[in-house]
């Protein structure tokens, strides 16, 4: 059974300063690993996902997130944050590129920048 | 390319009324699902369609929900009698599967139902 498990319900990081973003996934078999964001009265967007390769994903708008096997995780960081970057984000895993490969959710962190 | 289409963005209805939503996928995507999102949760998965059938519906309540995807393309999703903890966003994703291709989901704008 997979699953996800993001830590912090909320993060608050000043404009301009790091973010991380913590997730750890739980898998039997090697996971395919996403980060959705979401913002206010929209649906989910990509911003960046691991399938195979290289284990530091870059995304949109400067996040980027690395595999750890070791440790199971897969945070997401941005070196420098904006205002824009205030929203919901979601990390999830799934396992294959089968029909019947589900994606789980993890149940997200929002994110507040302040000025 | 025109994304997920979701009607309507928003609905208001009173308990053990009946609801229904639609959503038209991205063109080509076989792959339809239909997730619940209850305020401060992620996405939990209803239902999920490979072209006009059906891969999983487990997490499905379908003692009141029902969903469809008669033609492989555009799908409904109703709720009949509502309840008061079907308060929630209703998003639809799609997504090209089989084969090699990412399972990459695109998501639409969701629908906010309100259940008083």
């Amino acid at each position: 059974a997979q699953s996800v498990t993001q830590l912090g319900s909320h993060v608050s990081v000043s404009e301009g300063a790091l973010v991380l973003l913590r997730c750890n996934y739980s898998s039997s078999v090697p996971p395919y690993l996403f980060w959705y964001v979401q913002y206010p009265n929209q649906g989910l967007q990509l911003l960046l996902k691991y399938t195979t390769g290289a284990t530091l994903v870059k995304g949109i708008n400067g996040f980027e997130a690395e595999f750890k096997k070791s440790e199971t995780s897969f945070h997401l960081t941005k070196p420098s944050a904006h205002m824009s970057d205030a929203a919901e984000y979601f990390c999830a895993v799934t396992h294959g590129y089968s029909s019947a490969s589900k994606i789980i959710f993890g149940s997200g962190t929002r994110l507040s920048i302040r000025p | 390319e025109a994304g997920v289409a979701q009607s309507p963005r928003y609905k208001i209805i009173e308990k053990r009324q009946s609801v229904a939503f639609w959503c038209n996928p991205i063109s080509g995507h076989a792959t339809l699902y239909w997730y619940q999102q209850i305020l401060g949760q992620g996405p939990k998965l209803l239902i999920q369609f490979q072209n006009n059938g059906v891969v999983d519906d487990s997490q499905l309540p379908k003692d009141r929900f029902s969903a469809e995807r008669l033609k492989g393309v555009d799908s409904t999703l109703k709720i009949q009698p509502a309840k008061l903890e079907d308060s929630a966003v209703y998003l639809c994703a799609s997504s090209l599967q089989g084969g090699r291709t990412s399972p990459e989901q695109f998501f639409g704008p969701g629908t906010r139902l309100t259940v008083l």
